[in-house]
């Protein structure tokens, strides 16, 4: 059973402008939603985190959007950028402390 | 720090071979978590221990999968036999548990091929 449901599973975007990543959950029970950022060759790094109580978070060009009635969250790249080019996974975490991930996104941002 | 380490960084072996993948973790850190990694099932978690000591294997396979973490700086992965479906990339990650906020430190895994 998959617990975190994220899409687009793949997306291409031109340089400046915004990669949009949707996440949903189920388990009401996940209290910490983490983004990891994971380049070809190497392990995921995380990215940037929200908590339930708060409903956006912005950190440089990357925002999450965190929408508790619904369940469902979103990763936000502003202004695109070559570099941003990776696997992007969205993630939950249980009081159990068991990070569940998404099934990750593709984006490819063209120069 | 040099990061989470992981040895070795490729593996080809055939079917039946026993397979052992080494981590070490991050110094400090008090958790150590197993992930495997395929197209088909993204990541999965296989098992995490809590200051050496395994709290959840709920996700390994099947009893041909075995980890043991003798100490704080060193953890084992072990498969034996494998078989083809166990290709994948194999990840160790280790955190700092600090009331919630799972902050975890991934190696760059092993990429794992059984012929």
């Amino acid at each position: 059973q998959q617990q975190v449901k994220q899409s687009p599973q793949s997306l291409i975007v031109q340089k400046g402008g915004i990669s949009i990543i949707n996440c949903a959950y189920e388990n009401t029970a996940f209290d910490y939603f983490p983004w990891y950022q994971q380049f070809p060759g190497k392990g995921p790094a995380l990215l940037i985190a929200i908590r339930p109580d708060v409903s956006e978070k912005k950190e440089g060009r990357f925002t999450i959007s965190f929408n508790k009635s619904a369940k469902q969250f979103s990763l936000h790249i502003m202004d695109s950028q070559p570099g941003d080019s990776a696997t992007y996974f969205c993630a939950a975490l249980t009081a159990g402390n068991k990070l569940t991930f998404g099934g990750g996104t593709r984006v490819l941002v063209k120069p | 720090d040099a990061g989470v380490i992981q040895s070795p960084r490729h593996e080809v072996t055939e079917m039946g071979q026993e397979v052992t993948l080494r981590c070490k973790p991050i110094s400090g850190h008090n958790s150590l978590f197993w992930y495997r990694q395929t197209m088909m099932r993204g990541l999965e978690l296989l098992i995490y221990f809590n200051n050496n000591v395994p709290i959840d294997d709920s996700g390994m396979p099947e009893d041909r999968f075995s980890a043991k973490m003798p100490n704080a700086s060193f953890s084992t992965l072990k498969i034996q036999p494998s078989e083809p479906r166990d290709s994948a990339v194999y990840f160790c990650a280790s955190s700092l548990r600090t009331g919630g906020n799972e902050k975890l430190f991934f190696g760059s895994g092993t990429q794992l091929s059984v012929l």
